[in-house]
């Protein structure tokens, strides 16, 4: 089944530790490509977002991701997080030979020791 | 507001109750998006309004679950007949642009938290 893979359940890590996120599809075609954020008792937030151009893209708060079409993934990093960075993360892909929906990941909730 | 709203935040529902819940989308937003997301999952698409029309609806669980939105802004989705597993928090976005490009932005908002006893 088409699917939006995210390996990572929960991560754990330490203030000023690096920070990668994988996630992957399984969707041909073209597709766009989203990472949105949840902080504790907040909404979801986009964070940011591919359309096409320059794989590597960059979004608020040093979040960046790097579109890789050979691998069908769309990794989400961060160079060094904060403790205000713990929150749930979600992939998402729009795949454009399917209908207008977004097909979420299952998330990755990221938890920042202080 | 400047946001989607959702009403209420919170619902709880005694199995076989109807319910409905409703999004205000932000102004101006061409197109509606209602989301299921269960537990411990990421969102899950139930189905899409692009103005007042209803372009698709092929998440839609079974035929309890049915939306709308008769003049293309406010809309309410509502649950005939709830059942356990409807458990779940349900996600309105919105987005500015209409059409199947996607290249736009969906804003979220807080979802109502639906608990079925």
């Amino acid at each position: 089944a088409q699917s939006v893979s995210q390996h990572n359940h929960h991560v754990i890590l330490s203030e000023a530790a690096s920070l990668e996120l994988g996630c992957n599809y399984s969707y041909g075609g073209t597709v766009n490509l989203f990472w949105y954020v949840q902080y504790p008792g907040q909404h979801l937030q986009l964070l940011l977002k591919y359309f096409s151009g320059d794989p590597l893209v960059k979004g608020i708060k040093g979040f960046e991701a790097e579109f890789i079409k050979s691998k069908f993934s769309f990794n989400l990093r961060k160079p060094s997080v904060q403790w205000s960075d713990t929150a749930e993360y979600f992939c998402a892909v729009n795949p454009l030979l399917y209908n207008n929906d977004m097909r979420f990941g299952a998330g990755t909730r990221l938890t920042v020791k202080p | 507001g400047a946001g989607v709203s959702q009403s209420p935040r919170y619902k709880v529902a005694k199995r076989g109750q109807d319910v409905a819940l409703r999004c205000d989308p932000i102004s101006g937003h061409v197109s509606l998006f209602w989301y299921q997301q269960a537990l411990g999952q990421g969102p899950e698409f139930l189905t899409y309004f692009q103005n007042e029309a209803q372009l698709d609806k092929s998440g839609l669980p079974s035929d309890r679950f049915f939306a709308e939105r008769p003049e293309g802004s406010v809309s309410t989705l509502k649950i005939q007949r709830t059942q356990q597993e409807d458990s779940a928090v349900y996600l309105c976005a919105s987005s500015f642009i209409g059409g199947t490009s996607g290249r736009n932005e969906q804003f979220f908002g807080p979802g109502t938290r639906l608990t079925v006893l």
